[in-house]
């Protein structure tokens, strides 16, 4: 079955500074990697998403790129605040099933 | 946009009695819905798929006995923690794919509020 891994646990970084969390997945019938974002106790929200047929999606401070050949895909977001911190996961599905499966989670935690 | 509700939001319940959690699309219909638990800073776990009108597919290493899911409408599906023990404290949360192409995704998953479960 797909095995997702996240890095890093844990990042810290300062205000104003970007962040980026690497995910790779084993499974190459994988084609839809989301990421959420969860605050403590609360449902995971969507905040980017991306298929395999692009390679690159973006959205105001928040990008994901995708390397479908290494089965890599980030999380990049540039100009981070301190609302930014949370614990933010990424997962892989395919169109046939729909069924997330999840990486370890990265909690960043941003400086003022 | 599209709402999957849980209930209930929090629960104690006594080591050896049985729990159930409803998962409930209010504006769309659902044929597949999901489960997950997730531990204390851990990530979310699949625990089951839950099919309408036939039988939930568990991932490997849960429990069907222990963790029982009905899916019996379109709309509702429910997870039943039966004898539940301490070690089954955790947060357990479900999703709901929407088919219906609204989403920007065309199939877009919407998460439950969650619901805690305690067992002392």
């Amino acid at each position: 079955g797909e095995n997702v891994e996240q890095h890093p646990s844990t990042l810290s970084v300062q205000e104003g500074d970007s962040a980026v969390i690497k995910c790779t997945y084993s499974d190459s019938a994988s084609n839809y990697f989301p990421w959420y974002k969860q605050e403590l106790g609360k449902r995971p929200q969507l905040i980017i998403d991306i298929r395999s047929n692009v390679g690159e999606k973006k959205d105001q401070r928040i990008a994901v790129t995708l390397n479908k050949t290494a089965k890599h895909f980030s999380l990049h977001i540039t100009e981070t605040q301190p609302e930014d911190s949370a614990v933010y996961f990424c997962a892989a599905s395919w169109d046939s099933s729909y069924k997330l499966i999840f990486g370890s989670g990265t909690r960043l935690l941003v400086r003022p | 946009g599209a709402v999957v509700s849980q209930h209930p939001s929090w629960v104690i319940c006594k080591s050896g009695t049985s729990v159930k959690i409803e998962c409930r699309s209010l504006d769309f219909q659902a044929t597949t819905m999901f489960w997950y638990r997730q531990f204390p800073k851990q990530s979310l776990m699949l625990m089951a798929t839950s099919n309408e009108g036939s039988k939930a597919t568990y991932e490997q290493g849960v429990e069907k006995d222990k963790f029982l899911i009905n899916h019996a409408s379109l709309t509702l599906s429910t997870l039943t923690v039966t004898s539940a023990h301490p070690e089954d404290s955790s947060f357990y949360i479900c999703s709901a794919r929407d088919t219906s192409g609204r989403g920007s995704a065309g199939n877009t998953i919407y998460f439950g509020e969650g619901s805690w479960l305690t067992v002392v």
